[in-house]
């Protein structure tokens, strides 16, 4: 089993719907939970972390982590077509190693 | 601050040629890490560096590849000889401790071996 599973899409939405990203993942010693974003022939930029369960909300995105099933969520309020990229999530222990997922590909149609 | 930056952004080579990719961290940032991005495995840690000494190369792939930091602002990253299965996008990323979790990429460089 990957350490990170996450549903690599493509996902196509018309502009002003709710997006919902999700990744599974297998290491409870996983600490750190974080979403990055990367735009078409860009590096990955980071969008959200967080490190407990529950819900941080950020603007339009908000980003869950469940511990108990091992499972993260980012939403995204009202896409906007400024929204289109490749949201990948990322894992963390104790160290400083990512362990990233493979990405979902987001369009959002105007 | 430029962000991390790389050089070269794109590279075609031959197989069996040396490649040398590189890269200067944000200006005062203390780690240093090395990913490979592929369409079949995502992106994968390589190598990271903290205050210039590697700390985990476990990711490396095997010996052909190799990665320097012989001081705070430059990294390489080498493979010889290189491969057809090499041609991957190879991201430099840095971070400072006191910053959290964040860490930035730099643009990538576009290896393609033929």
């Amino acid at each position: 089993q990957k350490e990170v599973e996450q549903d690599p899409g493509p996902l196509s939405v018309p502009e002003g719907a709710i997006v919902s990203l999700n990744c599974t993942y297998s290491n409870s010693a996983f600490q750190y939970f974080m979403w990055y974003r990367q735009y078409s022939r860009k590096g990955p930029e980071l969008l959200m972390y967080t490190y407990s369960s529950g819900n941080k909300e950020d603007g339009r995105f908000t980003a869950q982590v469940d511990k108990s099933s091992k499972y993260i969520s980012l939403f995204i309020r009202d896409s906007q077509p400024s929204d289109s990229a490749t949201y990948l999530c990322a894992i963390r222990g104790s160290n400083y190693k990512l362990t990233f997922g493979k990405g979902t590909l987001l369009t959002v149609n105007p | 601050d430029a962000g991390v930056i790389q050089s070269p952004r794109h590279e075609v080579t031959e197989m069996g040629q040396e490649v040398t990719l590189r890269c200067k961290p944000i200006s005062g940032h203390d780690y240093l890490f090395w990913y490979r991005q592929t369409m079949m495995r995502g992106l994968e840690l390589l190598i990271y560096f903290n205050n210039n000494v590697p700390i985990d190369d476990s990711g490396m792939p095997e010996d052909r590849f190799s990665a320097k930091m012989p001081n705070a602002s430059f990294s390489t990253l080498k493979i010889q000889p290189s491969e057809p299965r090499d041609s991957a996008v190879y991201f430099c990323a840095s971070r400072v401790a006191v910053s959290g979790n964040t860490i930035y990429f730099g643009e990538g460089s576009w290896l393609t071996v033929v």
